[in-house]
């Protein structure tokens, strides 16, 4: 079975510049999640869509950062303009759809932001 | 706010078992609590999770105390490979990640 692949592995980019990253969940998994992860940190979640529609965005900061999953598969999310703060990993993982609360998550790879 | 606390990092000999506690003294009736862990450069991995009971599968053993406001996870035979940070998760619909406790698993 295939696993999340998200491109591309590594980006560098300056500030104000505009970056985005591309996410393929494991087919068949309903939801998808995008987390940012800050060095020495564990992963905050940024946006859940179940399907193509947005479950929780309340940790996107959404005056620079979008993200879509138009048809329910795969995702982008976008940085416009980028700060030196937004340097870190940003991780895609997708799950089941969910049944009784338990989730269990696979995460893809990352692709590791810096912005100088 | 990861609702969680854990140790900041534990060592281990490889071979033994690896003990990795985990307090969660808030947990609500219907909160699960995940282990996941992530190994260098790699994204988060899931382990296991319980409820009230405790748990096995093929990577590790979880005890869950009677009054659910602590857990502990064991990797029965660690091997270097084990390596990683591991995070302690208690949620319903979404996780929320503490710092998790780096544990290094030596020869």
């Amino acid at each position: 079975e295939a696993g999340v692949a998200q491109s591309p592995r590594y980006k560098i980019i300056e500030k104000r510049q505009s970056v985005a990253f591309w996410c393929n969940p494991i087919s068949g998994h309903a939801t998808l999640y995008w987390y940012q992860q800050i060095l020495g940190q564990g992963p905050k979640l940024l946006i859940q869509f179940q399907n193509n529609g947005v479950v929780d965005d309340s940790q996107l900061p959404k005056d620079r950062f979008s993200a879509e999953r138009l048809k329910g598969v795969d995702s982008t999310l976008k940085i416009q303009p980028a700060k030196l703060e937004d340097s870190a990993v940003y991780l895609c993982a997708s799950s089941l759809v969910w049944l009784a609360g338990v989730i269990e998550q696979f995460f893809g790879p990352g692709t590791r932001l810096t912005v100088l | 706010d990861a609702k969680t606390t854990q140790p900041t990092s534990m060592d281990c000999a490889e071979g033994r078992a690896a003990n990795l506690p985990c307090n969660h003294s808030t947990i609500s009736g219907n909160e699960y609590v995940y282990w996941y862990r992530q190994i260098h450069s790699q994204g988060p991995q899931y382990i296991i999770h319980g409820l009230k009971n405790n748990e096995t599968n093929e990577m590790a053993s979880l005890i869950i105390t009677e009054d659910r406001k602590s857990s502990t996870l064991i990797l029965p035979h660690a091997t270097l490979r084990d390596t990683a940070v591991y995070y302690c998760i208690r949620g319903y619909s979404t996780l929320t990640f503490g710092k998790g406790t780096m544990l290094l698993v030596s020869p």
